[in-house]
């Protein structure tokens, strides 16, 4: 089953940026505009901060980036905030086969 | 604001099919500008997802679930549902109802993204 690749851990001291990874394959990003991301606080549902590559919800703060080159997609968190601490998974749908997918997911730690 | 609620049984037996409602209130289900979907988290794990529907009964499916998955909608209720069959130790996970934007003219999977989710429910896969 595809996989995308995300780092275990980031953090990152409040007031600070930080960027989290995602990198799969040219066929595991197969609809260019299909990467999304979700953060997930403990105990909570994911919650969705960016869609289509670089669109925000309504409500998620402008400090929450994403981006894409070639096979690696990116979310930046810039201001760190003590709340911004939350697990954070990257998703695309590889279309060759069918599969939606979901980075292993990153611990931002605010320090 | 619309919201969703997943319900079912929090124990289920091993072999034995796990089965799954989830509730959409203050909107309606039948929109055409929205997919239905499924993802569950083992305990300590990422993400993975399980399947979508759309209110026509359309279907699009995990292909590593497919054999055991079946998702259904009731439109008269508001509802749609999952079933799971053979369950083992490693389906026990907590199971989530989402709501996915349908873009009109595209195939699926083009955008993919869930905007809307249930709270989640722990299912447990024990004897």
């Amino acid at each position: 089953q595809s996989a995308l690749t995300q780092p275990p851990s980031a953090s990152g001291s409040p007031g600070q940026s930080v960027t989290i990874s995602c990198t799969g394959t040219s066929s595991d990003f197969g609809g260019y505009y299909s990467v999304s991301w979700y953060q997930q606080h403990p105990g909570k549902a994911p919650k969705l901060m960016i869609y289509e590559v670089t669109k925000r919800p309504s409500g998620v703060p402008d400090r929450f980036s994403g981006s894409k080159s070639g096979n690696t997609a990116s979310l930046t968190v810039s201001g760190l905030q003590a709340d911004d601490e939350a697990d954070y998974y990257c998703s695309s749908y590889v279309g060759s086969n069918n599969l939606g997918i979901f980075g292993g997911g990153t611990k931002l730690t605010v320090l | 604001q619309l919201q969703l609620q997943e319900s079912g049984p929090g124990l289920v037996k091993p072999s034995e099919t796990l089965s799954l409602t989830c509730t959409v209130s203050d909107g309606s289900i039948s929109s055409s500008t929205y997919y239905w979907g499924w993802i569950r988290q083992p305990p300590g794990k990422g993400l993975e997802w399980i399947g979508t529907i759309y209110y026509s009964g359309n279907t699009y499916y995990n292909p590593s679930l497919k054999s055991r998955v079946t998702i259904s909608v009731d439109t008269s209720k508001n509802q749609f549902s999952l079933k799971l069959s053979s369950v083992t130790a490693a389906d026990t996970a907590v199971y989530y109802c989402a709501r996915e934007p349908r873009h009109r003219g595209y195939s699926y999977g083009f955008f993919w993204y869930f905007d809307l989710w249930g709270r989640g429910t722990l299912v447990t896969v024990s004897s």
